[in-house]
């Protein structure tokens, strides 16, 4: 398995735009998480899915992040207006079904809003 | 809730001595612990687990952490210090009454001095 896959590994938008991050998981795991990582915050739990159905999304900051699993391959957290507070680096995590196993990470999104 | 607190947001060593990077939970049943390592620009990779085995724990790189219940402890340590050591730590917890949350500590910046 080549890992978890996200994309774009480096966003550039303008404030105002919509920006759209993508993950693509491991095969067979149940757990996907979506954090976000900066200087001031570290790293904060935004969303998690199990079983492609959002378990607690009370870490996404405002209704302008939204985050979709429409099936067990592909998520997306799209941010919509984007501003420049949202800079930071976007990671994806999967795991299998039991929670005493390893989440593996992505390589990250660096997301830049100018 | 659960919680995990790591004492520290930087640690600085010498290489060659010994590292010893300090991570507290907070759970009202015992959890499973990790701990992370992150390189720069680079997505998060285990370095060892908890999970109500051994209490002593042993991972890669010659690092090695300690469940202690009465403490609410999972401390990281490794006798000697490399320069390839240097990276940011992360302490997480999952299980007990987190519905499959992987909850992260701030982290810990290790700097490795020749």
């Amino acid at each position: 398995d080549a890992g978890v896959i996200q994309s774009p590994r480096h966003e550039v938008t303008e404030m105002g735009q919509e920006v759209t991050l993508r993950c693509k998981p491991i095969s067979g795991h149940d757990y996907l998480f979506w954090y976000r990582q900066t200087m001031m915050r570290g790293l904060e739990l935004l969303i998690y899915f199990n079983n492609n159905v959002p378990i607690d999304d009370s870490g996404m900051p405002e209704d302008r992040f939204s985050a979709k699993m429409p099936n067990a391959s592909f998520s997306t957290l799209k941010i919509q207006p984007s501003e420049p507070r949202d800079s930071a680096v976007y990671f994806c995590a999967s795991r299998p079904g039991r929670e005493n196993t390893e989440a593996f990470f992505g390589q990250g999104t660096r997301l830049t809003v100018v | 809730a659960q919680s995990v607190t790591q004492l520290g947001s930087h640690v600085s060593v010498s290489e060659g001595a010994l590292v010893l990077l300090r991570c507290n939970y907070s759970s009202s049943v015992p959890p499973y612990l990790f701990w992370y390592v992150q390189y720069p620009n680079q997505g998060l990779q285990l370095l060892l687990k908890y999970t109500s085995a051994a209490t002593l724990v042993k991972g890669i790189n010659g690092f090695e952490a300690e469940f202690k219940k009465s403490e609410t402890s999972f401390h990281l340590t490794k006798p000697s210090a490399h320069m390839s050591d240097a990276a940011e730590y992360f302490c997480a917890l999952a299980g007990g009454t987190s519905y499959g949350k992987l909850t992260f500590g701030q982290g810990t910046i290790l700097t490795v001095h020749p």
